[in-house]
């Protein structure tokens, strides 16, 4: 089925460990965007890119870093866990027309903790 | 600064009541606008969106919400509440942050239960 599919969808990290979150979408979408889901905060949003080679900075930046080498995946990945980071992430992606986005599409979720 | 706000982060109503979930933002330009719904332990769900038609839009389920630009408002109803309605509600709003680049962002949430 086309959409948006995150791997894993559930993580344990030790303090310190890395790791890379994936993110793949089959629907040709320029536009790609990670948010973190904590209670009480909504989503807000990590990194986003509006194509191969193009990201820039979100909301909450820091302690994460993303690429994208190709339109279908934009991984995040997470230098040095801390458990600030423990959350539930989401990837989404969209196309744009005219640099509006429309038909945001969201991964399920990875469950991650920082432990 | 460009924001969305959700009043009320818990709102409880009984099956068959009419419900009313409630977004504002904050912009000198109307974004397009979203109302999503996440039940537990899932990601989000598209319910409807704001795309400068329509000021009244239908949605899933049974859901609308209304666009008031004098209100900067895009609150979400549905006339009678079911069951299968809880979940948690989130409104977002697609900003302009500059040339052509834009940012979905959304409010805090409203966790919706609804009453036997």
């Amino acid at each position: 089925n086309a959409g948006v599919t995150q791997t894993p969808k559930f993580q344990v990290l030790k303090t310190g460990q890395s790791m890379t979150l994936q993110c793949a979408q089959d629907m040709n979408h320029e536009y790609m965007s990670w948010y973190r889901q904590d209670p009480g905060m909504g989503l807000r949003l990590i990194h986003y890119s509006v194509g191969a080679g193009i990201t820039d900075q979100g909301e909450v930046p820091n302690g994460y870093n993303v690429s994208r080498s190709t339109t279908e995946d934009f991984p995040l990945r997470l230098l040095s866990a801390a458990p600030s980071q423990t959350s539930v992430y989401f990837c989404a992606s969209s196309y744009s027309i005219g640099g509006l986005l429309y038909g945001y599409t969201f991964g399920s979720g990875t469950r991650l903790t920082v432990v | 600064a460009q924001s969305v706000t959700q009043l009320g982060s818990h709102v409880s109503v009984s099956e068959g009541a009419l419900v009313l979930l409630r977004c504002n933002y904050s912009s000198s330009v109307p974004p397009y606008l979203f109302w999503y719904v996440q039940y537990p332990n899932q990601g989000l769900q598209l319910l409807l969106k704001y795309t400068s038609a329509a000021t009244l839009v239908k949605g899933i389920n049974g859901f609308e919400a209304e666009f008031k630009k004098s209100e900067t408002s895009f609150h979400l109803t549905k006339p009678s509440a079911h069951m299968s309605d809880a979940a948690e509600y989130f409104c977002a709003a697609l900003f302009n942050s500059g040339g052509s680049n834009y940012k979905l962002t959304f409010g805090k949430g409203t966790l919706l239960t609804v009453n036997p």
